[in-house]
């Protein structure tokens, strides 16, 4: 079955215990994007990739980091995770030939940074 | 600045009832625009997109959008609404084609029987 996995779904931490958050594909995608979810604000981009070991940042990149080693994974890494970092995270890729490639969504990971 | 604005962030509907989500962006072309949907737990689902041609764009579950240039609007209809249905909604651009989406703030669907 074609997906988006990303782990752990849930996850408590402390503030400043570094902490990844997994995302693999299966479809052999170019393209990967993480993404946060706050209420109110919708979705915000954190990170994106073109390919392998080509990577960029999207909108609210403070905090965090990613590497694309392999084209099925794309970890989304926190150094010195803080409160304000709570959130829903989704991962997400596609072909990434232009908006003719819609993107599919991992079922995301909630994130609490006490 | 460039924005996507979802107006309403809550809408209540009975089951069986048409509905209406309104979407409008500032932009100053057109947008590749996208409907997308998340349920309870759930990452997001592609409901349907429109990239040029015919306006009213035909999506998966029986939704339909119809993009309005003079008002830069992307309303998202469904004739009869469902109780599975009930869920978020998410606008979302993307102005250079190249896969970065900006979203709007989402409206929450609730169904009542």
């Amino acid at each position: 079955e074609a997906q988006v996995t990303q782990n752990p779904r849930y996850l408590i931490t402390v503030t400043g215990k570094k902490l990844t958050v997994t995302c693999s594909q299966n479809m052999n995608h170019e393209y990967m994007s993480w993404y946060r979810q706050d209420p109110g604000l919708g979705l915000r981009q954190i990170y994106y990739s073109m390919n392998v070991e080509v990577t960029d940042k999207g909108d609210v990149p403070e905090g965090y980091k990613v590497s694309r080693k392999e084209k099925r994974n794309f970890p989304l890494i926190l150094e010195s995770p803080s409160p304000n970092q709570t959130s829903l995270y989704f991962c997400a890729s596609s072909f990434g030939q232009g908006a003719d490639s819609p993107l599919h969504f991992g079922n995301g990971t909630r994130l609490t940074v006490t | 600045a460039q924005s996507v604005t979802q107006p309403d962030i809550h809408i209540t509907v009975s089951e069986g009832a048409s509905l209406e989500l309104r979407c409008n962006y500032s932009y100053g072309a057109t947008p590749y625009l996208f409907w997308y949907v998340q349920s309870p737990g759930q990452g997001l689902q592609l409901l349907l997109k429109y990239f040029s041609g015919d306006t009213l764009v035909q999506g998966i579950k029986g939704f339909e959008a119809e993009f309005k240039r003079s008002q830069s609007s992307f309303n998202l209809r469904k004739p009869s609404v469902h109780w599975s249905d009930a869920a978020e909604y998410f606008c979302a651009v993307d102005i250079f084609g190249n896969e970065k989406l900006t979203f709007g703030t989402g409206t929450r669907l609730t169904i009542i029987p």
